[in-house]
């Protein structure tokens, strides 16, 4: 079992809807990230959360520390939106990312 | 935010050749860079850490006299494969953290463009 698990692994939308994908994970962490990448690769940190809830434009993350779960939610998708959405947790103990396998979001027009 | 550069964004070379991929955080003092490997449709995988001006530390499984790792500086990393071989062929990343500051928070990691190194 990986310690950071999402879901759904595969999204497809059509453009306007309410998108949320979900982490869950099995350790003890000082911080969890939210990332995207592109096709072409180049990763853009979205968030970072060690509790409650952020926001961003159309972007917002949540964490429930205690159920050790974390959802990003993306509003009025677009096609733009389009990519893989990455969860990455930084253990307690230790200075590494454990990354989720991530997830391949396609909005259509 | 804090901007993660890496050169070059794609280089082709000969198996057998060393080449270099350098990281650059360009508008903060990296005190830890991490270089990570995503194969296709895969998720990044750490191959070291490096803090500034000590030796990096590997990941098990990763060949340290293949990947040489230098931390030289609080803003430049660099990463050299040395004598090339196509299965080395992979997406390679760069991250970084900084001090805490205005506009870093403790924790906080920035990714740099990724380098695209197919060895022929």
């Amino acid at each position: 079992k990986n310690e950071v698990e999402q879901s759904p692994q595969n999204l497809t939308a059509q453009e306007g809807e309410f998108i949320t994908i979900n982490c869950s994970y099995s350790v003890g962490i000082s911080a969890l990230h939210w990332l995207q990448q592109h096709p072409g690769g180049g990763i853009v940190s979205l968030f970072m959360l060690s509790s409650g809830k952020k926001k961003h434009g159309r972007l917002i993350a949540t964490i429930n520390i205690q159920e050790k779960h974390s959802s990003l939610h993306i509003t009025a998708s677009h096609p733009r939106d389009s990519a893989v959405y990455i969860c990455a947790v930084k253990e307690t103990s230790g200075s590494r990312l454990t990354f989720g396998e991530g997830t391949q979001l396609t909005v259509n027009p | 935010g804090a901007v993660v550069s890496q050169h070059p964004s794609r280089v082709i070379c000969k198996s057998g050749t060393s080449v270099k991929i350098e990281c650059r955080s360009l508008d903060f003092q990296a005190t830890t860079m991490f270089w990570y490997r995503q194969f296709p449709k895969k998720s990044l995988m750490l191959m070291a850490t490096s803090n500034e001006g000590s030796k990096a530390t590997y990941e098990q499984g990763v060949e340290k006299d293949k990947f040489l790792i230098n931390h030289a500086s609080l803003t430049l990393s660099t990463l050299t494969v040395t004598s090339a071989h196509p299965e080395d062929s992979s997406f390679y990343i760069c991250s970084a953290r900084g001090y805490p500051s205005g506009s870093i928070s403790y924790n906080e990691q920035f990714f740099g463009p990724g380098t695209r190194l197919t060895v022929l």
